[in-house]
């Protein structure tokens, strides 16, 4: 089985502009989390999305945001780019809600804000 | 507000030794804790994860001791190898929350 896959790799914004990124999870896999991971901050939790539906939400601006495919794809899009965005972001999938299952992640996009 | 507080920040370890891993949570409804490891340009991978209903779980090389009554969990890598090198993370969900919550990671080196 192909693993998760995450695109861009890399992605250069200045601040102001949106950015949107995309994550294809492991086939048969419903849901999909997004992740924000800084070396301050460490791991954390953007939302999560079953079925099309966002199931879950973590403590972020409502500058970020997400949606979810029929066929399980996700994007994440940022608006009004910040310099405090740069990050790696981290999409992972899992077959059924996230919360008590193996959650794969993909490789991550690693985006700086200039 | 950190619900995991994981320590130390980093660790070095001799080839051959014992490499410890501690976290400690604050909400008491938490009740699935797993670890994650991951290498440099790679995505976090799920290495053992525990339920409160045991107080050890071991795999491998790998154990997770939990301590419930002191909110406390700890990874326990036994004899400790350079391709263990590499950055942990500890995590719980339970309760109100339906995602993982993970502590700040700990980078481990491994020496030959």
């Amino acid at each position: 089985k192909a693993g998760v896959t995450q695109t861009p790799r890399y992605l250069i914004k200045t601040r102001g502009q949106q950015v949107t990124l995309s994550c294809s999870p492991i086939s048969g896999h419903r849901s999909v989390s997004w992740y924000q991971q800084t070396p301050g901050q460490g791991l954390q939790f953007l939302f999560e999305y079953f079925s099309e539906t966002q199931r879950n939400k973590g403590n972020f601006p409502g500058r970020f945001s997400g949606r979810q495919f029929s066929n399980s794809r996700s994007e994440m899009n940022v608006s009004t780019l910040e310099l405090g965005d740069s990050a790696l972001y981290l999409c992972a999938s899992s077959f059924r809600l996230a919360g008590y299952n193996e959650q794969f992640f993909g490789p991550g996009t690693r985006l700086t804000v200039l | 507000q950190q619900q995991v507080k994981q320590s130390p920040q980093s660790l070095i370890v001799q080839k051959g030794g014992i490499s410890i891993i501690n976290c400690a949570y604050e909400n008491t409804a938490f009740d699935y804790f797993p670890w994650y490891q991951q290498f440099p340009g790679k995505g976090p991978a799920l290495l053992i994860a525990i339920r409160p209903d045991v107080s050890e779980k071991k795999e491998g090389r790998f154990t997770i001791s939990f301590n419930k009554s002191a909110k406390q969990f700890s990874l326990h890598i036994m004899d400790s190898q350079p391709g263990d090198s590499a950055t942990y993370f500890c995590a719980a969900n339970g309760g109100s929350q339906g995602n993982l919550i993970f502590g700040k990671g700990t980078k481990l080196s491994v020496k030959p």
